[in-house]
């Protein structure tokens, strides 16, 4: 089953406005990833957050994680039209056996 | 490096025949994943390979649904008979884990899937 969950899935914004997509888990991680797939294409690693980090910059990415809350947060700043795409959180099961479990993903639309 | 690479992208093709699906993931990669991705069903992992060894097929639908990985370079996914609620887009992603760490996951470009 899924275990990634995000919140909200579907977000339109204006280029330049920043994007926040939220991610929620129910087990005890390794680590919590987040992809983009741009349409009709294959997904793409943007950034992976360890349990024991609670930050992480690449770019104009931001994530957060609070291990507490089962909770992570994805921040895209400035957005552009090429930010376009639906992103999703996967976990890596601590004690798992390396699958990682797929959120259904947040669509994102930058208006230009 | 070419990425994972994947054929056929496109495959049309009507009920009851068979189809095979193949992948080649990065160089170096030890776990290979296929999933397959629906508007209604979201992304579902179908099963994963780690150095050539099936580890986790509960996500395979049925016995119509197969997969081999012979050597480290390539692998196969085989629906025999199809159906039409097989119609989805296939992806293969390769990654390099380590000691229950799972990485991140190379995606190739998908196959999209359609039975009629």
């Amino acid at each position: 089953s899924q275990q990634g969950e995000e919140d909200p899935q579907a977000l339109s914004i204006q280029e330049g406005e920043n994007a926040t997509m939220n991610c929620s888990y129910k087990t005890s991680i390794n680590n919590l990833q987040w992809y983009r797939q741009n349409s009709g294409r294959g997904l793409v690693h943007l950034i992976l957050i360890r349990s024991n980090e609670r930050e992480k910059h690449s770019g104009r990415l931001r994530v957060t994680l609070d291990t507490s809350k089962k909770s992570s947060s994805l921040l895209i700043t400035a957005s552009r039209a090429a930010d376009t795409a639906s992103y999703f959180c996967a976990t890596d099961s601590r004690g798992g056996n390396n699958r990682l479990a797929f959120g259904k993903g947040n669509q994102v639309v930058v208006i230009p | 490096d070419a990425g994972v690479i994947q054929s056929p992208r496109h495959e049309v093709t009507e009920m009851g025949q068979e189809v095979t699906l193949r992948c080649k993931p990065i160089s170096g990669h030890n776990s290979l994943f296929w999933y397959r991705q629906t508007m209604m069903r979201g992304l579902e992992l179908l099963i994963y390979f780690n150095n050539n060894v099936p580890i986790d097929d509960s996500g395979m639908p049925e016995d119509r649904f197969s997969a081999k990985m012979p050597n480290a370079s390539f692998s196969t996914l085989k629906i025999q008979p199809s159906e039409p609620r097989d119609s989805a887009v296939y992806f293969c992603a390769s990654s390099r884990d380590r000691d229950y760490f799972s990485y991140e996951q190379y995606f190739g470009p998908g196959t999209r899937l359609t039975v009629t």
